[in-house]
């Protein structure tokens, strides 16, 4: 866990704000993943990142707004979010060409 | 019809028992699959992965795919209270295609 880190770890946001949420990886890898993960529902997938590009975006509202500036870093920048966006969004990393994903802690997002 | 079907249980037994989880899966594209354990509050963490269909053992944990019938499941001897958690099983479609299909998840708690 320790290498994948995110944060903050908690949010609590309104409607109107704008917030970003910051994941840094120091595991050498150069594919970066971020997920929502709801109560009873399985991990989506939202947005993969490999060498920078981004390779995936997986119908994701444009409320959410990626940005990868190198390998090690995924930001994903958040605003005009609405109450069903409250989630666990959980950054993950691998090589490009394995698939063994290792996640960071998650930040708890709540959108009021 | 989910990819990656799960019973999200709980499923609750005692310490020292063996513990079955399992999940089924839709698509003859995964290539190899993946179980997670999930703490409350944590992210989810990399437990065994397997390309083919067989077994995988790694001490307590044995790792079982069968792709003829599309069934994967992990098993836990002696399971101990610190096995509680959430196990999420994943398939994969391996090369370039970096992307894991969940399952919900099954919770288990290990009573002393």
């Amino acid at each position: 866990e320790t290498g994948v880190t995110q944060t903050p770890r908690h949010l609590v946001m309104g409607m109107t704000n704008k917030k970003s949420l910051k994941c840094e990886q120091h595991l050498g890898h150069n594919a970066m993943y971020w997920y929502k993960q709801s109560a009873k529902k399985p991990l989506e997938l939202m947005f993969v990142y490999n060498f920078k590009e981004q390779t995936e975006n997986n119908s994701v509202p444009s409320r959410f707004s990626p940005e990868c500036p190198n390998s090690s870093h995924l930001f994903l920048h958040l605003h005009t979010l609405q109450p069903e966006d409250s989630a666990l969004y959980l950054c993950a990393s691998s090589q490009p060409d394995l698939n063994t994903q290792y996640f960071g802690p998650g930040t708890r997002l709540t959108v009021l | 019809q989910k990819e990656v079907e799960q019973d999200p249980g709980p499923l609750s037994v005692p310490e020292g028992a063996i513990v079955s989880l399992n999940c089924t899966y839709s698509n003859s594209a995964f290539q190899y699959f993946m179980w997670y354990r999930q703490y409350s509050r944590k992210g989810p963490e990399l437990l065994m992965y397997t390309y083919s269909s067989g077994n995988k053992e790694d001490g307590r944990f044995t790792a079982q795919v069968d792709k003829s019938s599309k069934y994967i499941s992990l098993f836990i001897r002696d399971s101990q209270p610190s096995d509680s958690a959430t196990y999420l099983c994943a398939g994969g479609y391996g090369g370039a295609t970096n992307k894991l299909i969940f399952g919900t998840g099954t919770l288990l708690a290990v009573q002393p």
